[in-house]
C-alpha cells in the first residue's frame, strides 16, 4: 500500500463551522505533512509532524489546528475560517523527515469557505 | 531572487514531441532535486528524484541536474496526451530534520493529439 488517503475529498463550510480533515497512511512513514495549495500556485508547507510530534508550524493561524493521534493518522481541525482559506489541502508522508525528497502526497481535500 | 525559478509557461506540444522542462535555483545547499506531476484537482505525484549532480532515467522520463550551473531539467520523450499536467520541480537540503521541499511555481504542459 503506497497511498496517502485523505477524507473528505470536498468540503464546503461556513465561517462559523468547525470541521476536520483526515489523512491516513499505512506505509510505516514517521513524518507527515500538511500543505495548502491555492489555484495555479505550488504547495505551501503548513505543518510537519515527525514521530507524532509537531516539529514545524509555518506561522499558520490558530484557526488551523493539527493533531497526530498515532503514526498512521494526521488530522487538521478547522474553526472560524475565512473565505481566503479556500484551497486544496494536501497531506503528505515520508519515511522520515530527512527523507522528504521521497514524500508521497494524497489527492487532497478541496475546501470552500462560504 | 526566488530560491527556485521555473518558467510558468504554459507549454503546448504535439504528440510525440520531446519536452524539456527546466528550473534554476540559487541555494547551493540543495542536494535533492525532485520532479512532481500534478493533474488537475489531484495531489502531486513524485516522478523521480536525483541526489546531487547527474542523470536519472525512468521510462520516457529523464532528469538531469547540473549543480555547477544550478540548473535542473526534465525531459519527456515521445510525449503523450496523458502527459498533459502541471509539472513542479522541488528541491531540498540534506540536513536531516530541517529538510523542506522548496517548489518552483510549476509549468502547465499540454500535449496535443
Amino acid at each position: 500500500d503506497t497511498e496517502v488517503t485523505q477524507t473528505p475529498k470536498h468540503l464546503v463550510m461556513g465561517m462559523t463551522n468547525k470541521k476536520s480533515l483526515k489523512c491516513e497512511q499505512h506505509m510505516g512513514h514517521r513524518a507527515m505533512y500538511w500543505y495548502k495549495q491555492k489555484a495555479k500556485k505550488p504547495p505551501e508547507l503548513m505543518f510537519v509532524y515527525s514521530y507524532e510530534k509537531l516539529s514545524i508550524n509555518e506561522s499558520v493561524p490558530s484557526r488551523f489546528s493539527p493533531e497526530c493521534p498515532n503514526s498512521s493518522l494526521l488530522n487538521l481541525h478547522l474553526h472560524a475560517l475565512q473565505p481566503e482559506d479556500s484551497a486544496l489541502y494536501l497531506c503528505a508522508s515520508s519515511q522520515a523527515w530527512a527523507a522528504v525528497y521521497e514524500a508521497f502526497f494524497g489527492q487532497g481535500t478541496r475546501l470552500t469557505v462560504v | 531572487q526566488k530560491e527556485v525559478e521555473q518558467d510558468p509557461g504554459p507549454l503546448s506540444v504535439p504528440e510525440g514531441a520531446i519536452v524539456s522542462l527546466n528550473c534554476t535555483y540559487s541555494n547551493s545547499a540543495f542536494q535533492y532535486f525532485m520532479w512532481y506531476r500534478q493533474y488537475s484537482r489531484k495531489g502531486p505525484e513524485l516522478l523521480m528524484y536525483t541526489y546531487s549532480s547527474g542523470n536519472k532515467e525512468d521510462g520516457r522520463f529523464t532528469a538531469q541536474v547540473d549543480k555547477s550551473s544550478k540548473y535542473i531539467s526534465l525531459f519527456i520523450r515521445d510525449s503523450q496526451p496523458s502527459d498533459s499536467a502541471t509539472y513542479l520541480c522541488a528541491m531540498s537540503v540534506s540536513s536531516g530534520a530541517n529538510s523542506k521541499l522548496t517548489f518552483g511555481k510549476g509549468i502547465t504542459l499540454s500535449v496535443r493529439p
